[in-house]
């Protein structure tokens, strides 16, 4: 069965400079989360798309910033790169499914790509 | 708002012996309750999910867990660890109520070692 795809796997950048991240979901999921997990850390929630709007924001810095597109893969830009980026960032997709009102409920389970390892130089 | 507290950050085990990996959240509301596992620098995948119904719950690797609302507690257990078992163990909640779904929210994570 199809995964989340990530990519690039590994990348390795200087300070200020910039890196994008890319993911595709699972076919037909809906909605994109982003993670960050430092060395030794708990994945910690940056921001999720749902339908190609934002749909929630967690602890994500000013210089990054997330989209989702029409063909429900995300992207995650990432400027003035500092030390602290280093972390492998995962996206996760998830799907909602329409409920007896017509509106999607929570499936309540994310699958997780492989991540993508940032260091920062 | 919810929140995950896993109580041992590291859990060394013998083969073949049992292991309860603990797990408590807060709440206000019902909650969507997960474990997932991490292996060595890979991803995180989905040992098991409560949603609703049966408190004991089954998951893939011989891994189940009980939902206990009134401890607020979602303990993971496994009957007999083997030396594949060896990883980062993470419980996490998310909230139910969202027409979208939901994100999820993390603990942090416990290391299970199995020794020979």
């Amino acid at each position: 069965a199809a995964g989340v795809i990530q990519s690039p796997r590994h990348l390795i950048k200087e300070k200020r400079e910039t890196a994008t991240l890319k993911c595709y979901p699972i076919p037909r999921h809906d909605t994109v989360y982003w993670y960050q997990q430092g060395p030794g850390q708990d994945p910690q929630f940056l921001i999720s798309f749902y339908e190609k709007m934002q749909s929630d924001k967690g602890s994500i810095p000013d210089r990054f910033s997330a989209q989702q597109f029409s063909d429900y893969h995300s992207e995650l830009n990432m400027s003035s790169l500092e030390l602290g980026d280093s972390a492998l960032y995962f996206c996760a997709s998830s799907c909602a499914v329409p409920g007896l009102a017509g509106m999607g409920n929570n499936t309540g389970e994310l699958f997780f790509g492989e991540g993508s390892r940032l260091t920062v130089l | 708002a919810q929140s995950v507290t896993q109580l041992d950050s590291q859990v060394p085990v013998f083969e073949e012996a049992p292991v309860e990996l603990r797990c408590n959240y807060s709440s206000s509301v019902s909650v969507y309750l997960f474990w997932y596992v991490q292996y060595p620098n890979q991803g995180l995948q989905l040992l098991l999910k409560y949603l609703s119904g049966s408190t004991l719950v089954k998951g893939i690797n011989g891994f189940e867990a009980e939902f206990n609302k009134s401890q607020t507690s979602f303990h993971l257990r496994k009957p007999s660890v083997h030396i594949s078992d060896t990883a980062e163990y993470f419980c996490a909640v998310s909230d139910p109520r969202y027409s979208s779904a939901s994100k999820i929210i993390f603990g942090s994570g416990t290391r299970l070692s199995i020794r020979p």
